[in-house]
Parts: C-alpha cells; structure tokens; sequence
C-alpha cells in the first residue's frame, strides 16, 4: 500500500541555522514526490517536486531535496531558517496517473529568534 | 487571479443541517479534488474526478456528494451534518498528462460543526 512516513511531528530551529525535515515513502511505482507548505490559516503552497533526473532538486524559497531510492526517503532541506520558515510541511506522493496524492502527516516547524 | 479558489473560507453551522462548499479552477486543469484535514493536520482525499467524472471515492459516507457540472468547478454537498465533519476541507486541480505536474491547493473551507 502506498504511504507517506513524517516522523518527526514538530521541529523547532534556531533562525540560521540548517534543516533537514525527513519523508520516507512506500510506493509500489515510480514516485512522484513533492513538499508543501502550509502557512497558519492558509492553502498548501508547492516547495519543490520529483519526477526523474537529477536527485537533488530546488525549489522555492531556497529549499531543496534529494532523492534516495535506496532509502525510500526524500528529505527537504534548507541551509539557514528565516523566522518567516515556520509552519507546517508536507511531504507527498502523487500516483502514476495522478488519481491521487497521499500525504504525510505534516512536520510542524517553529523557529527560535 | 486565484487559481483554486473556494467559497466559503469559514462555515459554521448546527448538526443536522446540509451545506455546500463550492470550488472553481481557472487552470484549465481536468483533474479536481477534495482533501479533508483533521485536526491533527492529516489530509486524506475525499474524491478525485477526471473531467467530470468521478475516479476516486475513499469510503466517504454517503452523506458528502461532490457535483462537478462543468471540469472547472467540484462542488461538496454535506447532508446531516454530525460534529465529526469538523475540519478544514481543501479543494485541489491537476492536470495528469502535462510534464511535470503538480496540485494546485485552494485556501481551504474550515467547516465547525456544533
């Protein structure tokens, strides 16, 4: 069955400093991966996406994520946190005829002045 | 110009009573969703149509009945609503066939159920 794993619920960061927010995938194909981003109150906004090709890929607002089929995992990274960083994050599969997207359970990320 | 948009933004209302929530995509897209996410933040999909036909249904009671009356618009009609229905109610479009693709997410319906 396909899933998404989130592990970590809640993250919390000091401003500056590096990230690395985990997604491990079961999937039988295949997948197509993205991260989004949910701001409080707000629709969920598309960091970056996978489809094929190079395993590290960029998205928005400096954030990037690498691709490990080994490990069935595509964690999204950042170098350095702004304060505006913080809020929720999705990791997400989408199906091979894009039926569907399953999505993980979300990481919450404070930031800490 | 909203891409996905979704009327009303905040819905609260009594149990028992029906209520719709509509969504429209000026992205041309064929593909439209609806997602519920609890109060612990998981989303999990309600309903996937493919130009106006229904693809997914995941086991959602009969009470919720989506309407697509043209591929630009998935409305969500709720009967008897009960206080479990509570939640944030997200309306979503894709287009499958275009390279690349991806899900373009609405700002969301908070629906209160008392």
């Amino acid at each position: 069955a396909q899933s998404v794993t989130q592990p970590d619920i809640h993250i919390t960061v000091s401003e500056g400093a590096s990230l690395e927010l985990r997604c491990n995938y079961s999937y039988g194909a295949t997948p197509y991966l993205f991260w989004y981003v949910q701001s409080p109150g707000q629709g969920l906004q598309l960091l970056l996406k996978y489809f094929s090709g190079d395993t590290l890929v960029q998205g928005i607002k400096g954030f990037e994520a690498e691709f490990k089929r080994s490990q069935s995992s595509f964690n999204l990274r950042k170098p350095s946190v702004h304060w505006s960083d913080a809020a929720e994050y999705f990791c997400a599969v989408g199906t091979y005829n894009f039926n569907k997207f399953y999505f993980g359970s979300g990481t919450k990320l404070n930031v800490k002045p | 110009d909203t891409a996905v948009s979704q009327t009303p933004k905040y819905l609260v209302t009594q149990m028992g009573n029906d209520k719709s929530i509509k969504c429209e995509q000026n992205l041309g897209h064929d593909t439209m969703y609806w997602y519920k996410q609890d109060s612990k933040k998981f989303l999990k999909i309600m309903f996937s149509y493919n130009n106006k036909e229904l693809i997914i249904n995941e086991t959602v009671p009969n009470r919720f009945s989506p309407k697509s009356p043209d591929k630009a618009h998935l409305n969500l009609h709720i009967n008897s609503l009960e206080l479990g229905d509570s939640a944030v109610y997200f309306c979503a479009s894709s287009q499958p066939d275009r390279l690349n693709t991806e899900a373009f997410f609405g700002q969301g319906t908070r629906l209160t159920v008392v």
